[in-house]
């Protein structure tokens, strides 16, 4: 792994279904961060963790959930999935110190029918 | 509330310059990024100013300006390449990313 990894690469779900997003990172960045992006609107923090253990709701947080149970990985899970969570989700990281600077993982294309 | 305010979208030629504005207002300054996303991909970092000036990286250069809110990204002998959205975003006093909806730049031969 080099880098930040994300799996699906895609998925069609149907609304009401569980699904978790798997994120991980091999750069032993501190914080991570979950982010959506929708045609027509900037990127928007979903949900955030600035170390192993801790996390924090951002500015889209509702029918999200994540863990960081360690510092390479950052799950977020939609625990009922409606067709307003369709999006590309980007899971980024960073390490404090450099500008914060964040550095983004591929993308997971979800459809919610 | 935040804001963030840059063109939806730009056409410049090859080989051309084009600066792309980017204004805001956010709760806080603690920085200010650009970053580049091609299409169906991730986006990638290009510059990073805390300071008033002009950041200079190869052809591309970023200028801040902390009184006015504003910020420009300059990218000079413009390649087909450089075809992509450019997304501005400010930390606030929160130290999160504010997000622009980006530019898409088209560049034509």
């Amino acid at each position: 792994i080099a880098g930040i990894t994300q799996a699906p690469t895609s998925q069609i779900l149907a609304a009401g279904r569980r699904m978790t997003l798997r994120c991980t990172q091999d750069m032993r960045h501190n914080a991570m961060y979950w982010y959506r992006q929708d045609l027509g609107l900037g990127l928007r923090l979903i949900h955030y963790s600035n170390t192993a253990g801790t996390t924090g709701k951002g500015e889209v947080p509702d029918g999200y959930s994540v863990s960081r149970a360690n510092t390479d990985d950052f799950p977020l899970t939609l625990a009922s999935a409606v067709p307003s969570q369709t999006s590309v989700y980007f899971c980024a990281s960073s390490l404090a110190g450099e500008g914060d600077t964040q550095y983004f993982g591929p993308g997971t294309r979800l459809t919610v029918l | 509330g935040q804001n963030i305010d840059q063109p939806t979208e730009m056409t410049a030629t090859e080989g051309a310059i084009v600066q792309i504005n980017c204004t805001y207002q956010t709760s806080g300054f603690n920085g200010l990024f650009w970053y580049q996303q091609h299409a169906g991909e991730a986006p990638t970092f290009l510059s990073y100013n805390v300071l008033d000036g002009l950041e200079e990286k190869g052809r591309f250069s970023s200028f801040l300006s902390r009184s006015k809110g504003y910020s420009y990204l300059l990218l000079k002998e413009l390649q087909m390449k450089d075809s992509a959205s450019y997304l501005c975003a400010v930390r606030d006093s929160n130290y999160q990313l504010i997000w622009g909806a980006g530019t898409k730049l088209i560049i034509k031969p």
